[in-house]
C-alpha cells in the first residue's frame, strides 16, 4: 500500500507570494493533519480535517488555509508568503484505532514539502 | 502548553540504556511517542491509553501515568539506529481538536 504522499518536495516563493501544497492520505483513512516544522524545533499543528470537515486549527494566522476533497486528499494554502513561512510542511494521515469510538489516533506523516521563502 | 522533555539531548555508547521522560502542565489522555531522523518526517512508535499502560516496540517500550501527567520512553540495548530526535505527542480535544508535540529530546548514539 502507498503511504502519506505529499508534492511538490521542494520549492522555492519570494515573499509576498502564495503557495498549495498538496497531500494524499494512506488508502482508507477518512483524516489528515497539517503541521509546520521549522529547522530545529517539533512540528507544529496547523489543521486536522476529517471527512472533508475541518476539527482543528493551530494558533496560525488567517493567510493559512486548508481544505480536504471527497477522496480525502488535502491541500494546504498559505497566502501573503513571509520569510518566517519557511520550513518543512508535514501531512499526517490519521488512523483510528478504536474505529472511531477513541479520540486517539495514530499519525503516519508523509516526507513533507520544504518551503523556502526567499 | 507545550509538553516538556528530559533531558534535552543524550548521547550514548552502542547497548547503553536511556530513558527520555514528557511532562505535561494539562491532564493527558493519551501519549504518542514518535521518532525523527535527520532530514526525514517522523515515525510513529507507539501510543498509550489513559490507564497506566505500558506498551513495547522492539527494545522500546513506555509508560503512561496520567495522575502525574507524564510519559516515559525506554530504550534498552540501544542500537546506532536509534539516533535521531524523539518527540512525545498528545491530543486537546475539548471543543476544537488540537495536537501538540514535545519539546524533543536528541539521542545519539556512538558505536
Amino acid at each position: 500500500d502507498a503511504g502519506v504522499t505529499q508534492s511538490p518536495t521542494h520549492l522555492i516563493k519570494t515573499r509576498g507570494q502564495h503557495v498549495t501544497l498538496r497531500c494524499s492520505p494512506i488508502s482508507g483513512h477518512k483524516s489528515v493533519s497539517w503541521y509546520q516544522q521549522v529547522l530545529g524545533q517539533g512540528p507544529q499543528f496547523i489543521f486536522q480535517y476529517y471527512e472533508k470537515e475541518e476539527r482543528g486549527r493551530g494558533n496560525f494566522p488567517d493567510r493559512f488555509s486548508a481544505r480536504q476533497f471527497p477522496n480525502y486528499s488535502s491541500e494546504l494554502n498559505v497566502n501573503a508568503l513571509l520569510l518566517g513561512d519557511s520550513a518543512l510542511y508535514l501531512c499526517a494521515s490519521i488512523s483510528w484505532p478504536g474505529g472511531g469510538t477513541t479520540n486517539t489516533g495514530e499519525l503516519f506523516f508523509g516526507e513533507g514539502s520544504r518551503l523556502t521563502v526567499l | 502548553q507545550q509538553p516538556v522533555q528530559s533531558p534535552q539531548a543524550v548521547i550514548l555508547r552502542e547497548g547503553e540504556d536511556a530513558v527520555i521522560n514528557c511532562s505535561s502542565s494539562k491532564a493527558l489522555y493519551s501519549v504518542h511517542w514518535y521518532r525523527q531522523k535527520h532530514g526525514e518526517a517522523p515515525v510513529f512508535l507507539m501510543i498509550l491509553l489513559k490507564g497506566g499502560e505500558q506498551k513495547g516496540h522492539e527494545k522500546i517500550s513506555a509508560s503512561f501515568n496520567e495522575k502525574k501527567q507524564q510519559s516515559s520512553l525506554y530504550l534498552t540495548a540501544s542500537q546506532l539506529s536509534y539516533s535521531g530526535t524523539y518527540f512525545c505527542g498528545t491530543e486537546r480535544s475539548s471543543g476544537t481538536y488540537k495536537y501538540i508535540f514535545g519539546t524533543g529530546t536528541r539521542l545519539k548514539v556512538l558505536a
